[in-house]
Formats: C-alpha cells, sequence, structure tokens
C-alpha cells in the first residue's frame, strides 16, 4: 500500500483481555516503530525495530507489553491482562533512513478498556 | 531529564495572518527538530526537519527557526487558512534524546475565516 496501515482502528477490551495490534509498515522501510497517544498529549515511544530486530524497548511500560517484527516487515503490538491505563491510541510509524529521518505514521489504533 | 514545551493553550487567529507556534526546550540542544501536522482522529504527518547547524528552513508558506541558545524552535505558518487548523506537534531527536524521536504535547492552531 502506498501508506502505513493499522489494524483494528478501534479495538474495546475488557479489563483484563489480551489485544494484538497490527501495522503494516511502507514497503521497504527499514525501521519502525510504536507510539503511544493519551488524549491531549503527544506521542509517546514504545519500542523501535530496524528490520526484525527490536533495538530499544525501553518505552515499553510494563511487561504486559510486547512486540515483534519477526520477517522485517509487518510488527504487531501485544498487550496482555489489559487495564483501564492502557486505554490510548497506538500509533506505529516507519522510515527509509533510520532514526533520523522523518516518520511516517499510520492513523493509529485506539484502544478502550472497561 | 528532557522536558519540551509547546502552547497549551489553543491558538486562535484570523485568516491571512501568520500563525508562530513556539517549542522550548531544557537542557540538551537536539541534534535536529521536527515539526508534524495531526489533524483529529489521524496519525501525525511530517512538516518539516531542521538540524542543529541550521537556523532556519522554509516549505512554501511554512518556517521554521531553531535557536540552540534560546533552546527555542519557532513554527509559522505565513497567510494562513482555515484549512490550516490543526495540532501542531514538535519533536526532538539525537543522542541525548536517546536517538529516537521525542514528542512535545502539541498546541492546537484555529484559523478562523
Amino acid at each position: 500500500g502506498a501508506g502505513v496501515s493499522q489494524s483494528p482502528r478501534y479495538k474495546v477490551a475488557k479489563r483484563g483481555q489480551d489485544v494484538a495490534l497490527r501495522c503494516d509498515p511502507i514497503s521497504g522501510h527499514v525501521s519502525l516503530f510504536w507510539y503511544q497517544q493519551a488524549l491531549g498529549q503527544g506521542p509517546e515511544f514504545l519500542t523501535y525495530f530496524q528490520n526484525e530486530a527490536q533495538l530499544d524497548k525501553s518505552g515499553l511500560p510494563s511487561d504486559r507489553f510486547f512486540a515483534e517484527r519477526p520477517e522485517g516487515s509487518v510488527s504487531t503490538l501485544k498487550i496482555q491482562r489489559t487495564q483501564q491505563e492502557d486505554s490510548a491510541v497506538y500509533l506505529c510509524a516507519s522510515s527509509f533512513t533510520g532514526l533520523t529521518g522523518e516518520l511516517f505514521f499510520g492513523e493509529g489504533s485506539r484502544l478502550t478498556v472497561l | 531529564s528532557q522536558k519540551i514545551e509547546q502552547n497549551s493553550e489553543a491558538l486562535n487567529i484570523q485568516e491571512g495572518k501568520t500563525a508562530t507556534l513556539t517549542c522550548n526546550y531544557t537542557n540538551y540542544s537536539p541534534a535536529y527538530l521536527q515539526w508534524y501536522r495531526q489533524d483529529p482522529g489521524r496519525g501525525p504527518v511530517f512538516l518539516l526537519l531542521i538540524r542543529e547547524n541550521e537556523k532556519e528552513k522554509r516549505k512554501e508558506r511554512l518556517k521554521v527557526t531553531f535557536d540552540t541558545t534560546l533552546k527555542q524552535s519557532l513554527f509559522h505558518i505565513t497567510a494562513s487558512q482555515p484549512a490550516d487548523s490543526a495540532t501542531y506537534l514538535c519533536a526532538l531527536g539525537g543522542m541525548e534524546y536517546g536517538n529516537k524521536l521525542v514528542f512535545g504535547a502539541g498546541t492546537i492552531l484555529r484559523v478562523k475565516s
């Protein structure tokens, strides 16, 4: 596709459920980032991949959060045992040039935990 | 830790005027600074990048300045239009920022016709 694609766009989960959010980056982009955006705030870094290698996961808020990109293309962000404070928009971005280049963002996945 | 401050209040201006948005940071200067536009329910869209050794960058009606002495970047939109209404995010990057983009909270711009 022409841009970064994320699914689902909206997800409602009951507290304690596991969720999986998918990101399909722009073809050829080696770098992939996950950000979390709370209402009225800027995106907060979660994790970064270069191809299939997860080079930085310092922003993941707890061990309930797990991300993978096994073949260096599609990535999945998994949240186990969701809590209400996990409610946010999860943004995926990709970049051709790596850490210093412009980021191309998807539309985000809005997660609401009841 | 690094702190990024953008105008917390919305900026309301009249169509045709120049909008000026501020991004201030504490501690270390970034190697580069980026500005993004975000519309409600959408992902951020890249606008401009300026590096630490550059004072000013322009693109069509947009202008970004970077003052490492004041620890500030200014983002200008000249001849503003209602379609420019959105949230504008500044983002800083470089070694002192963990080599990743760190975003401010954004400033809402409303341009009235």
